[in-house]
């Protein structure tokens, strides 16, 4: 089975930098995913990393450490419309992708 | 391209009631997923399906059922609702089951309540 691990709650004023980690447990780990949910809304991928090291997409990063079983999402720049619940997800084996509780960001001017 | 629709938006039922909640992608998608979303607990898997005419159980599946008579539709039906199964459920769709950069699309979701 699966423990995701992340904060509850972060805050950060507009075009500031916010980390957001993630630790997990996982007997067969075959892939970390990232997805944004806005308020009321379904969730959006964001990045997908399974070998270690940083994946780069725009203002968005993500970095795995599959030997620390760690994880973080680096969000550049922060804009208001990036207010929204992040979530860390772990594939294990073939399908099952087991999600964390969610880190609410809230972004202020 | 309407990717993934969920049915109905939101629906409230008396408890013991059967409901069926569907969900249908036009994507050609081989896998489906039904997630349950509660405050505090996060996402979590009902039940899934590899390919069309196989399902498989998930982190929380009793009290619910799942079908999978063709690639585009995954019903979920709750045989007789409870109140602990008051909450936001999501069908989502991947091309391939655990295949690399392979990720879920998610449906726009439906809220139930169960009274």
């Amino acid at each position: 089975g699966q423990n995701i691990d992340q904060p509850t709650e972060m805050t950060a004023t507009e075009g500031a930098i916010v980390q957001i980690n993630c630790t997990y447990q996982t007997s067969g780990f075959n892939g970390l995913f990232w997805y944004q949910q806005q308020a009321g809304e379904a969730p959006t991928f964001l990045s997908y990393n399974v070998l270690d090291g940083l994946e780069e997409k725009g203002r968005f990063s993500s970095f795995l450490s599959r030997s620390k079983g760690y994880s973080y999402l680096l969000l550049k720049e922060l804009q208001m419309k990036d207010s929204a619940s992040y979530l860390c997800a772990v594939r294990e084996g073939d399908y099952k992708l087991s999600f964390g509780a969610g880190t609410t960001v809230t972004v202020r001017a | 391209i309407a990717g993934i629709t969920q049915a109905p938006t939101s629906q409230i039922l008396a408890a013991g009631r059967r409901m069926t909640l569907r969900c249908t992608q036009d994507m050609r998608h081989n896998a489906m997923y039904w997630y349950r979303q509660d405050l505090g607990l996060g996402l979590r898997l009902i039940h899934y399906s590899n390919t069309a005419g196989t399902t498989g159980k998930g982190e929380v599946p009793d009290g619910y059922s799942v079908s999978r008579a063709n690639t585009d539709d995954f019903p979920l039906t709750l045989a007789s609702a409870v109140p602990s199964q008051t909450s936001v459920y999501f069908c989502a769709s991947s091309a391939i089951a655990g295949v690399g950069y392979n990720e879920q699309f998610f449906g726009p979701g439906t809220r139930l309540t169960v009274l």
